[in-house]
C-alpha cells in the first residue's frame, strides 16, 4: 500500500538555524498538506499545497515558513530561523481527487 | 474558539464492554467529518468518515446535527482498538482538516 513518508524522523537544530523537512507524498496526489502538533496539544494545520501553489495557510505560517515541491515529486518545508516555539511533530499529508488524507510517520523537530 | 471539542482527554474501558467517544463541533455550514486513528508509533489513519456511513473495525459514527455532534461509538471494545483518536471536520470550501485534541483510549484486559 502506497505511503507518505518524511524524512528525517526525528531533526535536532539551534535556535536561529534553518530546517528543511522533507516529504515524498503518494503519487498521482494533487494535494499536499503539513500540519504540527506541539507536544500535548492538537494537530494544527499549516499550510496547503496544490498546483504548484500555496491554496491556503493558518496564521502560524508566517514569514518564517516556506513550501516548495522542487522536482514534482518531493514536498518540503523550510523554517528559515527556528525559535523554540517551533518545536513539535510535524506530519505531512496528500490527498488524491477521491480520497481522504493520508499522513506520513511524522518528523519531530527539536529546538535547543 | 474551539471548532471541534473532544471532551475526554483520557477514556479507559474493560475488553469487552461498549465505548463512545465523543466529538462535537462548531459550524454553521455543512462540515465533513472524520475520525482519525493513531496507534502507537504509527502514523495517522482515517478510521472513517460520516458521508461514507460505513462501519470500520467495528467502530460506527453518526452525524447529528441538531446536537452537532459525531461521536465514534462500539459495542465490544477490544485490546487492539487502544490508541489516540481524533474527530476532525473539513469545512465546505476549504481542503484543510481542524483537529480535535484527541482522546486516549484504554482497552483494558
Amino acid at each position: 500500500e502506497p505511503e507518505v513518508t518524511q524524512t528525517p524522523s526525528h531533526q535536532v537544530t539551534q535556535m536561529g538555524q534553518e530546517v528543511i523537512l522533507r516529504c515524498v507524498p503518494i503519487s498521482n496526489h494533487l494535494y499536499f498538506y503539513w500540519y504540527r502538533q506541539i507536544l500535548g496539544q492538537k494537530v494544527e494545520f499549516l499550510v496547503s499545497f496544490y498546483n504548484n501553489e500555496i491554496s491556503e495557510k493558518s496564521e502560524i505560517f508566517d514569514d518564517q515558513f516556506s513550501v516548495e515541491r522542487p522536482d514534482g515529486s518531493n514536498f518540503t518545508l523550510k523554517i528559515r530561523s527556528t525559535k523554540l516555539e517551533d518545536s513539535a511533530m510535524y506530519f505531512c499529508a496528500s490527498e488524491g481527487v477521491y480520497t481522504e488524507a493520508f499522513f506520513g510517520q511524522g518528523t519531530r523537530l527539536t529546538v535547543v | 474558539a474551539q471548532r471541534v471539542t473532544q471532551p475526554e482527554k483520557l477514556l479507559s474501558v474493560f475488553k469487552g464492554a461498549p465505548v463512545e467517544l465523543k466529538c462535537n463541533y462548531s459550524y454553521s455550514g455543512s462540515p465533513e467529518l472524520f475520525w482519525y486513528v493513531q496507534y502507537s508509533r504509527q502514523r495517522l489513519q482515517l478510521l472513517l468518515r460520516h458521508i461514507s456511513r460505513e462501519s470500520i473495525k467495528g467502530f460506527t459514527a453518526d452525524l447529528n446535527k441538531g446536537e452537532t455532534s459525531f461521536h465514534l461509538k462500539k459495542p465490544f471494545a477490544q485490546e487492539e482498538d487502544s490508541a489516540m483518536y481524533y474527530c476532525a471536520l473539513e469545512e465546505g470550501g476549504s481542503e484543510k482538516l481542524v483537529f480535535g485534541k484527541g482522546t486516549k483510549l484504554t482497552v483494558n484486559p
